[in-house]
């Protein structure tokens, strides 16, 4: 079993609506979750993270944390071409090393 | 913000020889850098852990020998890829972070590495 799982997708949303989504973890010790976006050929970028159970929203990105069920979700509203790229969860113990989830490639048509 | 500077972007070498790249924290003292390696249509993959002034700690199946890591200073870390081979040829990507507690890490720009 993979220690962070994602839905590899691709996952497609018209412009304009909500891209959902998921992944869960293995390691119920972990107190630490992050998403990261990363188009094509570039490094990662963070996105958001978030340590505690419940919505943290920015801007037009909302994660969501539940620990007791072991997944973290993520909610772009108003989905635009240029959110098209792979997201990865990541996940971490306290001050420890992240891992990764598989990722999951959002697709955005116009 | 954080910035971490990685260099170089891209890098071709032929079978046999090593490459170094270079990992930098320009705004930030990073008590700890992370390598990671990532294939074509996969995740990344944790290669090491290294703590300025100590050894790295490998992920299991990483040949220490082969992927040397150097953590002089709390801004610079190296990754060296000796006698590289085609199997090498990978998308290298370090990240840094500020001190034990803060597990956010910012990430490089990556390294492309093409060994012929």
């Amino acid at each position: 079993q993979k220690e962070v799982e994602q839905n590899s997708g691709p996952l497609s949303v018209p412009e304009g609506a909500i891209a959902s989504l998921n992944c869960t973890y293995s390691d119920r010790g972990s107190q630490s979750f992050f998403w990261y976006r990363q188009y094509s050929g570039k490094s990662p970028e963070l996105i958001m993270f978030i340590y505690s159970n419940g919505d943290k929203e920015d801007g037009r990105f909302t994660a969501q944390l539940n620990k007791a069920s072991q997944y973290v979700s993520l909610l772009i509203r108003d989905s635009q071409p240029s959110d098209s790229a792979t997201y990865l969860c990541a996940v971490s113990a306290a001050g420890n090393k992240l891992t990764f989830g598989g990722g999951t490639r959002v697709l955005v048509k116009p | 913000g954080a910035v971490v500077s990685q260099h170089p972007s891209w890098v071709i070498c032929k079978s046999g020889t090593s490459v170094k790249i270079e990992c930098r924290s320009l705004d930030f003292q990073a008590t700890t850098m992370f390598w990671y390696r990532q294939f074509p249509k996969q995740s990344l993959m944790l290669m090491a852990t290294s703590n300025e002034g100590s050894k790295a700690t490998y992920e299991q199946g990483v040949e220490k020998d082969k992927f040397l890591i150097n953590h002089a200073s709390l801004t610079l870390s190296t990754l060296t890829v000796t006698s590289a081979h085609p199997e090498d040829s990978s998308f290298y990507i370090c990240s840094a972070r500020k001190d034990s507690t803060n597990t956010e890490a910012f990430f490089g720009q990556g390294t492309r590495l093409t060994v012929v």
